[in-house]
């Protein structure tokens, strides 16, 4: 399978900071999605972004298929952007997903 | 339109009992997958349905099964039940089984087995 490698495991970070978060994949990708996990569990689509760069609001993501890489830039960062983000590829060969183990973000007021 | 929906939310079950877990997938999705999520990992792939049949199975024991209905909704079933199996389980579903597919989860069943 698919090693998918997401760091830094935790960050704390003050509200309005910025932030990257970096997800790592080990084989060519057909589908990459970051998600944000709330507190009761709920995967929120965040991009769709197996290559390019996209910006929604303040969160944008930017895949390099090539170098096997994505981030996942988080600006002015707020309380309510806390919780855990995952990034998950689907490879050319596959049907299913592989997570990476997540990055804990907590933003204090 | 309606997310992913999935029932029930939360499941207090003891080892040896059997569960049933259901999801309900987008208006128009015909594929379905099932992810098991244990505290402190990212969820790990159980099964992918499409048009009722079974198109991918993860590395699970066969205590694990599922299926899926002509309305595209599924149930996860878990036999002789263990306390690892204690964990989210999450659905998903997307348009058609291709890998390209965005996926859309359901807000999840919190299993516990005591």
């Amino acid at each position: 399978g698919i090693q998918v490698e997401q760091s830094p495991p935790d960050l704390i970070l003050q509200e309005g900071a910025n932030s990257t978060l970096r997800c790592n994949f080990s084989d060519s990708v057909n589908n990459l999605q970051w998600f944000h996990q709330n507190p009761w569990g709920q995967l929120i689509n965040l991009f769709y972004i197996p290559s390019g760069t996209k910006q929604n609001g303040r969160l944008s993501a930017t895949t390099v298929a090539t170098e096997r890489y994505s981030l996942l830039y988080i600006s002015s960062s707020q309380t309510t952007d806390s919780g855990v983000y995952f990034c998950a590829v689907v490879g050319y060969n596959f049907n299913k997903f592989y997570f990476g183990s997540g990055t804990k973000l907590n933003v204090k007021p | 339109d309606a997310g992913v929906t999935q029932s029930p939310t939360h499941l207090i079950k003891t080892r040896g009992q059997q569960v049933t877990l259901r999801c309900s997938p987008i208006s128009g999705h015909k594929s379905v997958s099932w992810y098991q999520q244990v505290l402190g990992q990212g969820p790990q792939f159980i099964f992918q349905y499409y048009e009722k049949e079974e198109r991918g199975r993860g590395n699970f024991p066969d205590r694990f099964s599922a299926r899926q209905f002509p309305n595209y909704s599924s149930e996860l079933n878990v036999n002789a039940l263990l306390l690892g199996d204690s964990a989210l389980y999450l659905c998903a579903s997307s348009l058609g089984e291709q890998s390209t597919d965005t996926q859309y989860f359901g807000p999840g069943t919190r299993l516990t087995v005591l």
